[in-house]
């Protein structure tokens, strides 16, 4: 089973880039989430999906976009990157049944110059 | 609103030594509780989780938590770390489709 899978791994970006972030699960998990990890800051959630065709914010979700066409996949887009957004990007998957496992991709580590 | 507070940034045990990291959460009802492991380089690892039943939880790699629900706490424990343990340790809250993390704990192992 692949799991989670982030693409790509590292992303070194000019601000004011456009670039999107992939993620994909083969795991045919309703729930799927972007967090955000920085130093000392833990993980900080982006936006979140419930199930394809839903989409909401979390705690920290300025200059980012996300959209779920299907069950798979849930990119998230940077429309203009800015330094600040240099960080580790997580994406993870659960069933969606109260108190179940999320399941972490291996991050994407963007870095915006 | 939710939230997870993990207040040792950094502990440092010796090898065989028994280890505990503390959370403490606010929530406003019964809470879903998790503890994962992040080594280096790497993505989350779910180590155990408390939804109901049992206020002591059992998980993967000898650590267990115990739910305490009047201190608002949810303190990871092992007997005897491994100098494999050395890692970051996040507390988080549930539920599935808002989990909110700690700010984590990173754990150094002594030889």
């Amino acid at each position: 089973n692949a799991g989670v899978t982030q693409t790509p791994k590292f992303q070194v970006l000019k601000t004011g880039q456009s670039m999107t972030l992939q993620c994909a699960q083969d795991m045919n998990h309703e729930y799927m989430s972007w967090y955000r990890q920085d130093p000392g800051m833990g993980l900080r959630l982006i936006h979140y999906s419930v199930g394809a065709g839903i989409t909401d914010q979390g705690e920290v979700p300025n200059g980012y976009n996300v959209s779920r066409s299907t069950t798979e996949d849930f990119p998230l887009r940077l429309l203009s990157a800015a330094p600040s957004q240099t960080s580790v990007y997580f994406c993870a998957s659960s069933l969606g049944v109260t108190g179940t496992e999320a399941f972490f991709g291996q991050g994407t580590r963007l870095t915006v110059v | 609103a939710q939230s997870v507070t993990q207040p040792d940034i950094h502990i440092t045990v010796s090898e065989g030594a028994s280890l505990e990291l503390r959370c403490n959460y606010s929530y406003g009802a019964t809470p879903y509780l998790f503890w994962y492991v992040q080594s280096p380089g790497q993505g989350l690892q779910l180590l155990l989780k408390y939804f109901s039943g049992d206020t002591l939880v059992q998980g993967i790699k000898g650590f267990e938590a115990e739910f305490k629900r009047s201190q608002s706490s949810f303190n990871l424990r092992k007997p005897s770390v491994h100098w494999s343990d050395a890692a970051e340790y996040f507390c988080a809250v549930g539920p599935d489709d808002k989990i909110i993390f700690g700010k984590g704990t990173r754990l150094h192992i002594l030889p």
